[in-house]
């Protein structure tokens, strides 16, 4: 079965670039797709298809996608980006999987 | 706007079955395929089930496939997940969520709905 894996956690200093990777075996041959949860809230789709923005989405919000590594860039960090965020892809023979996340802190 | 009202979340016992629904309005929902992805509580996300937009075809994850049915009914603009043969490790949030792109679709979560709890626990 596919497997994605974040760290656990990452932490940014306020107004700083923050990078969460998502590791998996030739991830960059597949669409990775990130989502922020903040407490007691429903996930929000943050980057779809490796590095598109949807709709309200802030273009501080970037993602990238390459080898066995995909990373989702936040740039100028503020305490509002403070949440758990995961990445996910669709895979032909586990299909949805979901990276076990990566707590931001923003110092 | 897009809306996504999960229901039928309870607590349960060991073995006992639960159908969850989804109401849908806000876009055209013969459009998309639709999800079901839970969370433990204090874990992260699971996804759960997959139907296509005319519910001919369905997906699971291992972990509930072969006890969990997902069906759609599109003229009600519902989306519903039935349970069977439950066990305290689907103990969990469940949440609706739509596909991001028309059919074929796009595989990924474009919007969610605020989760229903389900408990199973004697």
């Amino acid at each position: 079965s596919y497997e994605l894996t974040q760290p656990l956690s990452v932490s940014v200093a306020l107004g700083q670039t923050a990078r969460i990777t998502c590791g998996g075996n030739n991830i960059g041959s597949k669409n990775v797709h990130w989502y922020q949860q903040k407490p007691g809230q429903a996930p929000v789709l943050v980057i779809y298809r490796d590095s598109n923005r949807p709709s309200g989405i802030p273009e501080r919000f970037s993602g990238s996608n390459s080898g066995n590594t995909a990373t989702l860039t936040i740039s100028r960090a503020q305490a509002g980006d403070e949440a758990d965020y995961y990445c996910q892809v669709w895979d032909s023979s586990t299909a949805g999987v979901f990276g076990g996340g990566t707590k931001l802190t923003v110092l | 706007e897009v809306q996504l009202v999960e229901s039928g979340g309870v607590v349960v016992q060991p073995g006992g079955s639960l159908r969850l629904s989804c109401a849908a309005s806000g876009f055209t929902f013969d459009d998309y395929a639709m999800h079901w992805v839970r969370q433990a509580p204090g874990k992260g996300l699971e996804w759960v089930s997959l139907i296509s937009w005319d519910g001919g075809s369905t997906y699971y994850a291992d972990s509930v496939k072969g006890r969990f049915t997902i069906s759609r009914d599109n003229s009600k603009n519902s989306l519903y997940l039935q349970m069977n043969s439950l066990r305290a490790e689907d103990t969990a949030l469940y949440y609706c969520a739509k596909d991001g792109e028309v059919t074929p679709g796009g595989y990924y979560f474009d919007y969610w709905g605020q989760g229903t709890l389900v408990t199973v626990s004697s």
